[in-house]
């Protein structure tokens, strides 16, 4: 149980596009869902916070209008890269409570290369 | 001060040793605890979850929390090579916050 399926593991697109990743619990309700980026050996670092039905809450630094994240429904939220550079090429997780039970469930992580 | 202090590493073990991993965090607040283990490429997976200050045992994995000293530690018994990998603490009073990780490798 507490599986989070994110999708796509892995994509590559041209500077200057606009790239989606989604986040879907498969068997419980994500009332919050936490996007985080890593880079290459380094340690996971918190983007934002989403939370269904409002806005999402951003960490210092994370730019809003860059990494726009929507969390429409109980069981998907989707983080979209919005006119991608090379510095964006990095690794993204999301990241969604589970309960007591599980603790905090991890996706298998989207590998972005922007070119 | 970073809320999370993890030492990076790479700690290198030969097959069969005990290995000892430990965090030190600053925010009194944190309620939960926990460990991941992260191969490369992959998403992190939960290896073990505690609340509050205590053990925890789960086969070779022993979770120790003091809440007293705000120090936590990951205990692998009998390590073999498959526990190579990056060893993330991770705590949380709402936000989840990780630790830099620690590579293990495990020698054979």
């Amino acid at each position: 149980g507490a599986v989070v399926s994110q999708h796509p593991s892995r994509v590559i697109c041209k500077s200057g596009t606009s790239v989606k990743i989604e986040c879907r619990s498969l068997d419980f309700q994500a009332t919050t869902m936490f996007w985080y980026r890593q880079f290459p050996k380094q340690s996971l670092m918190l983007m934002a916070t989403s939370n269904e039905g409002s806005k999402a809450t951003y960490e210092q630094g994370v730019e809003k209008d860059k990494f726009l994240i929507n969390h429409a429904s109980l069981t998907l939220s989707t983080l979209t890269v919005t006119s991608a550079h090379p510095e964006d090429s990095s690794f993204y997780i999301c990241s969604a409570p589970a309960g007591a039970l599980y603790g905090y469930t991890f996706g298998s992580g989207t590998r972005l290369t922007v070119v | 001060q970073k809320e999370v202090e993890q030492d990076p590493g790479p700690l290198s073990v030969p097959e069969g040793a005990i290995v000892s991993l430990n965090c030190t965090y600053s925010n009194s607040a944190f309620q939960y605890f926990m460990w991941y283990r992260q191969y490369s490429r992959k998403g992190p997976e939960l290896l073990m979850y505690t609340y509050s200050s205590g053990n925890k045992e789960d086969g070779r994995f022993t979770a120790q929390v003091d809440k007293s000293s705000k120090y936590i530690s990951l205990f692998i018994r009998d390590s073999q090579p498959s526990d190579s990998a990056t060893y993330l603490c991770a705590m949380s009073e709402g936000k989840l916050i990780f630790g830099t990780g620690t590579l293990l490798a495990v020698q054979p």
